[in-house]
This record gives structure tokens, sequence and C-alpha cells, in this order.
């Protein structure tokens, strides 16, 4: 089992859909957890962390966690064709000083 | 912003060669890291450091070596240069709000 999982895609939506991107880790311990976009040839940026359970918005995006679950999802609303990327989900471990990754969703969004 | 500068955005080196990838932040972080992106298998670590002359290994160190001398650098070594190591090098540095990515170095050996 990976330690992070997420569906390679492509997830194709159309332009002003909703994008559900989903990530699920198996350290129940993780504490900390991000999301990054990268576009094609370009190196990740870090859109958006999360800490608790629940929703965290931060404009179009939503982070949401559910540690019982060990799942996390992003929400993009609104979805434009700029979004398209790869988006990499990376979860901060128990007792590890650096960040585990997927290896990315690639989302595609449809004019 | 914090700001992570790669010294070199792509690389061709031989079979062989001892190859150096420079990377320099500009934040005053303690923790460094690097890691190689190839396509199906994600980020993975190679090494990180938490501090001057400290480091640990990652997941895949065979092969690779660091220095940090400076608070500010983090240099990955590549004793010698093998054809499986062509790939997409990311440093990056970290704060507890996450990772900030340099641009990448893509190495390719032939």
């Amino acid at each position: 089992q990976k330690e992070v999982e997420q569906n390679s895609g492509p997830l194709s939506v159309p332009e002003g859909a909703i994008a559900s991107l989903n990530c699920t880790y198996s350290d129940r311990g993780s504490q900390s957890f991000f999301w990054y976009r990268q576009y094609s040839g370009k190196s990740p940026e870090l859109i958006m962390f999360i800490y608790s359970n629940g929703d965290k918005e931060d404009g179009r995006f939503t982070a949401q966690l559910n540690k019982a679950s060990q799942y996390v999802s992003l929400l993009i609303r609104d979805s434009q064709p700029s979004d398209s990327a790869t988006y990499l989900c990376a979860v901060s471990r128990t007792g590890r000083r650096a960040l585990t990754f997927g290896s990315g969703t690639r989302l595609q969004v449809q004019p | 912003d914090v700001k992570v500068t790669q010294s070199s955005r792509y690389l061709v080196k031989r079979t062989g060669e001892k190859v150096f990838l420079e990377c320099v932040q500009d934040m005053d972080h303690e923790n460094m890291f690097w890691y190689r992106q190839d396509p199906g298998l994600g980020l993975r670590l190679i090494y990180f450091s938490y501090d001057v002359k400290m480091k640990e290994k990652g997941d895949i160190p065979e092969g690779y070596s660091v220095s940090r001398e400076k608070k500010e650098r983090f240099s990955l070594i590549l004793e010698s240069a093998s054809t499986n190591q062509t790939s997409m090098y990311l440093c990056a540095s970290s704060s507890p709000y996450g990772y900030t990515f340099g641009s990448g170095t893509r190495l390719t050996v032939v």
C-alpha cells in the first residue's frame, strides 16, 4: 500500500464545474496535509494546507480533511482552463521531517 | 516571498561524471530537501538537511551525496552519474506552512 495515494486521472471537467480531487493516506498519525499544483514542465506550487478536521476555504479552493477515514480532498469551484494541471497531495507523517507526496492527479478543464 | 534558486535549468552530463546541483534559499529556513521526480513515480526524497552540516538520507539516497556548509545553500552531488539518474531534480525549502520549490533541474545523463 502506498503511503499517499491519488488517482492519476486524467480527471476531466467542463469549465465552470466543480472539480473534486481525492487523496488517501496510510499513516493514521499524520498531522499536516498540503495540496500543490504543478503545471507541465514547472515545479510544484503550494495551493493550501490543512491541519484540522473539516473544511478550509481559500477563494475557489476548499480543502477537506477527515482523519478518521484518512482522506483529504481538494475542491475547485468554477473550474477554469487555467486550472488544468497536476495536483499533488502531500502529507507530514509522524516522526518524519520531510513530506511524503502522492503521484498526483491530472486535471483537465474543458472550455 | 521565499525564493529558492536552482543554478541550472537543464544539464546534460556523461556517464561517470561527478555532477553538482546547487540550491540556494533566501529565507533563513533550517530545512532543505532534494527530491527527484519521474513519470508515474511522483516525487521521491533523496536527502534532506535540517541544519548546517546536518543531513539525513531520504528514501532513495543510493548514488547521491549532499553538502550543506552554509544555511542558505544545499548541494546535491551525483558521485558517478549513471543513465538511471536522468530525471527532474527539485530542491525545496520549508516552513511549517509547506515547501517552496525551486524551478527544477532537468538532468540528462548520456
